[in-house]
């Protein structure tokens, strides 16, 4: 699978828009990206996952440039409850007996301010 | 509906001791994965199930790590003569066997090995 890069943290204020960025130049045709978060003492939640389209749903939309070497995760009105370590991964699209395992990095701390 | 679920939520261990770990997946998931979290890391892919086969237990860190799905639903993941290092957070997740289905992660078993 390729490797993500994201910075350690970030923070956002209240109301305000989060932008989570993502490098994946190693990315090949047949890996999606996918993003998660983890919410402290929780387990990883499913927020959304894309291929070269950009993605919208309830919770996020996602922007992958036409290269696909990078993405970026936007929040758009962030919260409080927004904090947590958000997780940028690529996956690969025809599993194997993996079963399309995720491979996380460390993530990005975000800190939604008040 | 309900989610993943894992038991015991906390579980404190000497050093020496064997320990089981449990996980029901959402009802009609084929796949089913264990993984390991340290403090401060992203979580790490330990072994896979489709069904009651165990596909991959490529991330098993030693042989005291032993994980079953004998009839395709629960799991358990079971850790012989524990040892401090294996002080950690063990998330499991389940999805649906199709390719690009997202992982659905329970809040996982913190383990402490005293």
């Amino acid at each position: 699978d390729a490797k993500t890069t994201q910075p350690t943290s970030m923070d956002c204020a209240e109301g305000r828009a989060a932008n989570l960025p993502c490098n994946h130049s190693t990315i090949s045709g047949n890996e999606y990206v996918y993003w998660y978060r983890q919410i402290h003492s929780q387990g990883p939640q499913y927020i959304i996952h894309g291929l070269k389209n950009n993605e919208t749903n309830e919770m996020a939309s996602l922007i992958i440039t036409e290269d696909r070497k990078s993405s970026t995760l936007i929040l758009p009105h962030a919260t409080l409850r927004d904090t947590a370590v958000y997780y940028c991964i690529v996956r690969v699209r025809d599993g194997s007996n993996s079963g399309y395992a995720l491979n996380f990095g460390k993530g990005t701390s975000l800190l939604v301010t008040p | 509906g309900a989610g993943v679920s894992q038991s015991p939520r906390y579980k404190v261990a000497k050093r020496g001791q064997d320990v089981a770990l449990r996980c029901d997946p959402i009802s009609g998931h084929v796949s089913l994965f264990w993984y390991q979290q340290a403090l401060g890391q992203g979580p790490e892919f330990l072994t896979y199930f489709q069904n009651e086969a165990q596909l991959d237990k490529s991330g098993l860190p030693s042989d005291r790590f032993f994980a079953e799905r004998p009839e395709g639903s629960v799991s358990t993941l079971k850790i012989q003569r524990t040892q401090q290092e294996d002080s950690a957070v063990y998330l499991c997740a389940s999805s649906l066997v199709r390719k690009n289905s997202p992982l659905h992660f329970g809040n996982g078993t913190r383990l402490t090995v005293t």
